[in-house]
């Protein structure tokens, strides 16, 4: 079966840097998406992988290693205005999302 | 700012009563999705459209139905609602593969249903 695991919960400290991971089984691999989603909002697209590497934007970064199925977005300068989940979503070979359940990322002051 | 609309935003109703939830985009996308989501829990799909005329069942598609008549507009059906249809309904299209395959997502509808 196809599935994506990414830690349910993490909490980081105002100015520090997080970094959430998400780890894939899919049948194909067309890119990985990071979405945010703030309590009771809809997602919002944050980025997209589909080559090996790094790719910034912002204090947003985000990383990934197909060979290893996995990916991480690094969250720099943390604000309080990204306390929110952020669920990773890999495309398969049928061009279908498949999710993650998301991580909640607590910042606390 | 995407331009995707869903009403209601809010709907409380009695089990059996028939409900459509409408989804709107002004974008011209040719896809379209509607998705299940439970707090915390991962997003379900339910149908997809790549366009006018083309609909599709996801993994939670059984209890309802979809129609894509126009490009802007898709609908979905809960014939007779049930307690287990209370969650969240978020609506949700894109313009290609790739990168462009970004999904721009409505507000969502909150049903809830008794």
């Amino acid at each position: 079966g196809q599935n994506i695991d990414q830690p349910t919960e993490m909490t980081a400290t105002e100015g520090a840097i997080v970094q959430i991971n998400c780890t894939y089984q899919t049948s194909g691999f067309n890119g990985l998406f990071w979405y945010q989603q703030h309590a009771g909002e809809a997602p919002t697209f944050l980025s997209y992988n589909v080559l090996d590497g790094l790719e910034e934007k912002g204090r947003f970064s985000s990383f990934l290693s197909r060979s290893k199925g996995y990916s991480y977005l690094l969250l720099k300068e943390l604000q309080m205005k990204d306390s929110a989940s952020y669920l990773c979503a890999v495309m398969d070979s049928n061009y279908q999302l498949i999710w993650g359940a998301g991580t909640k990322l607590i910042i606390k002051p | 700012e995407a331009d995707i609309y869903q009403t209601p935003r809010y709907l409380v109703i009695g089990t059996g009563k028939k409900i459509t939830l409408e989804c709107s985009q002004t974008m011209g996308h040719d896809k379209m999705y509607w998705y299940q989501q439970d707090p915390g829990m991962e997003l379900h799909l339910i149908h997809y459209s790549y366009g006018v005329n083309s609909t599709e069942k996801g993994d939670l598609s059984s209890e309802s139905t979809v129609s894509r008549i126009r490009t802007e507009h898709f609908p979905l059906t809960l014939e007779s609602a049930r307690p287990s249809h209370t969650s969240q309904y978020l609506c949700a299209s894109s313009d290609g593969q790739g990168e462009a395959g970004e999904l721009f997502f409505g507000e969502g509808s909150r049903l809830t249903v008794l």
